[in-house]
């Protein structure tokens, strides 16, 4: 199916360090997008990606459109106490497909 | 501009008892979702609605329902409620027809069935 796999659940960090998340599926995705999500808050939009490959910042933040198409990563640098969040990927396989959400990691960040 | 508005922010029923829960979108955006997230299970997907249209339905029971009028802004109803029901219901908006669709989501709706 179109599941999205993200593990852990959990992450804890020290401040300043840097954290990668992936997010994996057996399904072929044409578009990937990244989310976070704070207390009482709606997902906000981090990045999206959209051709295999693909490679994308925005500030701190990177993430990469996997070569097969079924995996994509986020990495965060030098963390700040305000990264602390749900982080979601979700995908889309087709132009009038849903978008399927990952269950999420969430993220802690010692300062 | 204005983002995703939903309303309420909080709603309490109980068990039985039907709850319409609504949404406005981003100007310009025709294209509205709505999602279920309950504690531990993430996004689920529940319904999308397109130019005033159903286009796409999650595994949800039929009681779950909702409806787009014609200025895009949408309505989530659930009818006999259940406990399992209490979640925050998320709505976004995208502007359909772009290769690169984002959806924006708004704050949520947090439902608790007592």
């Amino acid at each position: 199916g179109q599941q999205l796999n993200q593990s852990p659940q959990s992450m804890f960090i020290q401040e300043g360090e840097d954290v990668s998340m992936n997010c994996t599926s057996s399904s072929i995705f044409n578009t990937w997008l990244w989310y976070k999500q704070d207390p009482g808050e709606g997902p906000v939009l981090l990045i999206a990606l959209y051709k295999a490959g693909e490679l994308t910042s925005n500030g701190r933040l990177t993430a990469q459109f996997g070569i097969t198409r079924k995996d994509s990563f986020l990495n965060i640098s030098a963390s700040i106490p305000s990264d602390v969040g749900i982080y979601f990927c979700a995908g889309r396989t087709g132009a009038n497909s849903k978008l399927t959400f990952g269950k999420g990691i969430t993220l802690s960040v010692r300062p | 501009e204005a983002g995703v508005t939903q309303s309420p922010t909080h709603l309490i029923k109980t068990r039985g008892q039907q709850a319409t829960l609504r949404c406005s979108p981003i100007s310009g955006h025709t294209s509205v979702y709505w999602y279920q997230q309950a504690l531990g299970l993430g996004l689920q997907f529940l319904l999308w609605y397109d130019e005033g249209e159903e286009r796409n339905r999650g595994n949800f029971p039929p009681r779950f329902s909702g409806r787009q009028f014609p200025n895009y802004s949408s309505e989530l109803n659930v009818n006999a409620l259940e406990l399992e029901d209490s979640a925050l219901y998320l709505c976004a908006s995208s502007h359909r027809g772009l290769v690169n669709e984002k959806l924006f989501f708004g704050s949520g709706t947090q439902l608790s069935v007592l």
